[in-house]
């Protein structure tokens, strides 16, 4: 069965520090993929998605993406981070046997420290 | 105007109770979705739909119906709400390269 993996429960970093949060899935092909954000109270809202092409995808707010095919990931990072970014991060892929359902990670809290 | 609106944003209820959760969209699609959202388990789908005539469980059913009344128009029904269906109700569209759009969600509480 299809899987997304988030390693991560909750990260926390300084304000202007580099961010990775990170994304692992199980799918038998090249899945779409997708990275959303849902800030505290608000439904969740795309940030970026990969079909297919260039592997580094770039998104809303400062954020990138890069697919990497041979480890099954789907990272997401920003390189200098925004007290605004606090937030809860969701990965994402659609496809395959799933067909037109999106299949969630469980979600990576973001907490920022000034 | 929000293009994914949902109704109530909060309610509270008692178990044993009928409830229902409306959905509206404006963006055309015919593609939509309930999902509920608890702490640590990330969004889980309970009904989806590709078109009036056509809709299907997702992995959590049990315990809801929908109703797809239109193409705009998908709602979820608790017909006998109980204390474990508290929790962040979202509805979602979603467009033709699979990208969702969701409502601003549904807080529901079942004492």
């Amino acid at each position: 069965a299809q899987s997304v993996t988030q390693p991560d429960i909750h990260i926390t970093v300084s304000e202007g520090a580099s961010l990775e949060l990170r994304c692992n899935y199980s799918y038998g092909a090249t899945p779409y993929l997708f990275w959303y954000v849902q800030s505290p109270g608000q439904g969740l809202q795309l940030l970026l998605k990969y079909f297919s092409g260039d592997t580094l995808v770039q998104g809303i707010k400062g954020f990138e993406a890069e697919f990497k095919r041979s480890q099954s990931s789907f990272n997401l990072r920003k390189p200098s981070v925004h007290w605004s970014d606090a937030a809860e991060y969701f990965c994402a892929v659609v496809g395959g046997t799933g067909g037109f359902k999106t299949i969630f990670g469980a979600g990576t809290r973001l907490f920022v420290k000034a | 105007d929000a293009d994914v609106t949902q109704t109530p944003r909060n309610r509270i209820t008692k178990t044993g109770k009928r409830i229902m959760l409306e959905c509206s969209q404006t963006k055309g699609h015919d593609r939509m979705y309930w999902y509920r959202q608890d702490p640590g388990l990330g969004l889980r789908l309970i009904y989806y739909s590709f078109d009036v005539k056509d809709i299907n469980k997702g992995e959590i059913s049990d315990g809801y119906s929908v109703s797809r009344q239109a193409q705009a128009k998908f709602s979820l029904s608790l017909e006998s709400a109980i204390p474990n269906q508290t929790a962040l109700y979202f509805c979602a569209t979603m467009d033709r390269v699979n990208e969702q759009f969701f409502g601003p969600g549904t807080r529901l509480t079942v004492l």
